[in-house]
């Protein structure tokens, strides 16, 4: 089975703090992706990887930046929290590109508040 | 521009009732992937289904089904003799092959609940 962990389930950061999520998979998937959760919004995607090291801006990158610098591992990261950052954050992965089109899987989401 | 409209937004059902889940979509490529997921109150987002665009074969699964019309561009699911397992928060998605990755473009999401 695919397994897609992130490092905490729930998080409480002050406004002004950096934040770092973490989120490894275990299946060798080439894509990586950073979501946010939002009553009414439904999922939004923020950025997402194709190959270690590349990143590209979802829809709604500002205030975000990641990192992938192994291929399991998919870093999102805060680096000033504010308080409209609060969300539940989702991180998954899937195989291939192009006519590939693999399912995504989902990790558990962490719950950040930003108080 | 690429759109996944659940007009659903909330759905309540006694157990053992048949319910259907609309998902309408919009897209200018010819060739897309349009998939179901289910988040049960735990949060994960489970799979549950993915077509796509050149198969609009009904494909049904134990109590689950589903209704791919591109006449329409819907992608209805419909859950018979619903249990109260069933209670989740349903997604629609849809992936555009232009796209470099499989990125999913995800409708707001219908919350069923089964009352037992």
């Amino acid at each position: 089975d695919v397994k897609v962990t992130q490092s905490s389930r729930y998080l409480v950061k002050r406004t002004g703090e950096k934040v770092f999520l973490e989120c490894v998979q275990d299946m060798d998937h080439e894509n990586m992706f950073w979501y946010r959760q939002d009553p009414g919004l439904g999922l939004r995607l923020i950025y997402f990887s194709y190959d270690v090291k590349m990143k590209e801006k979802g829809d709604i990158p500002e205030g975000y930046s990641v990192s992938r610098e192994k291929k399991e591992r998919f870093s999102l990261i805060l680096e000033s929290a504010s308080t409209n950052q609060t969300s539940m954050y989702l991180c998954a992965s899937s195989f291939g590109r192009g006519s590939l089109r693999g399912e995504q899987y989902f990790g558990p989401g962490t719950r950040l508040t930003v108080t | 521009a690429q759109k996944v409209t659940q007009a659903q937004t909330e759905i309540s059902v006694v157990e053992k009732e048949d319910v259907t889940l609309d998902c309408v979509y919009e897209t200018r490529d010819t060739t897309y992937y349009l998939f179901w997921y289910k988040q049960p109150p735990s949060g994960e987002l489970v799979f549950l289904i993915r077509r796509n665009s050149f198969d609009e074969q009904n494909e049904i699964s134990g109590r689950y089904s589903w209704n791919f019309q591109k006449s329409t561009s819907s992608f209805n699911f419909t859950i018979t003799a619903s249990q109260v397992v069933d209670s989740a928060v349903y997604f629609c998605a849809l992936s555009e092959a232009k796209t470099g990755a499989n990125n999913l473009f995800f409708g707001t999401g219908t919350r069923l609940t089964v009352i037992p």
